[in-house]
């Protein structure tokens, strides 16, 4: 059983456009955090938001965080062929470093 | 500052044996876990070490074992190898493993079973 999903798996879109990414779950989380990996490189992490309804930016990626701590959305703004990669949510419900991944999406932002 | 190093990159290995991969986290973390990464599953658990003592396991059969070091440095052992197990392996450490603070993820070794 997945307790993570996110949607779309996987998006095509040209570069400029906008995109948002969903993470849900019917569980509750302390915190959940968001990853990039790029092919044949490890998670890079992004961002970690701890705090129901919180939003976070960074540069041209905003974060929130549902206020139920169950959900979670990224939305990139403008993307670009750097924004392309796998994002992965990921969240803890308190254990240590024992992360629940997503199911990942999968961008590609064409030039 | 290095980042997490771990080796082989590659490795294949047929039915039957047994692999070992090594994991050196950046210097001064003290936590080391580990994940499985597949196309089907996705990034799962396998588990975590803190001061030579495994702290938290996920949802792998008794093959899969660990261990750290002393110097933090960790290794992950998969016995009887299964077509199943073809994966990315990958490490993560930081500074104390508590919840929510930042991992930093090596590279990963690619498993290949045949």
């Amino acid at each position: 059983t997945q307790l993570l999903e996110q949607s779309p798996q996987f998006l095509s879109i040209q570069e400029g456009e906008n995109l948002t990414v969903y993470c849900n779950s019917s569980s509750v989380f302390s915190s959940l955090q968001w990853y990039r990996q790029e092919p044949g490189e490890g998670p890079v992490l992004l961002v970690t938001v701890v705090t129901g309804g919180e939003v976070k930016k960074l540069k041209r990626l905003t974060f929130q965080f549902g206020d139920a701590r169950k959900d979670s959305s990224l939305h990139i703004t403008a993307a670009q062929p750097g924004d392309t990669g796998l994002y992965l949510c990921a969240g803890d419900r308190g254990a240590t470093n024992k992360l629940i991944f997503g199911t990942g999406t999968l961008l590609a932002v064409q030039p | 500052k290095a980042g997490v190093t771990q080796t082989p990159r590659y490795l294949i290995k047929t039915r039957g044996q047994q692999v070992t991969l090594s994991c050196s986290p950046i210097s001064g973390h003290r936590s080391v876990s580990w994940y499985q990464q597949t196309p089907g599953q996705g990034l799962q658990f396998l588990f975590e070490y803190f001061s030579e003592t495994q702290r938290n396991k996920g949802n792998f059969p008794g093959r899969f074992s660990g261990r750290q070091f002393s110097n933090s440095r960790s290794e992950m052992n998969v016995s009887t190898l299964e077509l199943g197990d073809s994966a990315l392996y990958l490490c993560a450490s930081s500074w104390s493993g508590q919840a929510n603070e930042k991992l930093f993820f090596g590279s990963g070794t690619q498993l290949s079973v045949l």
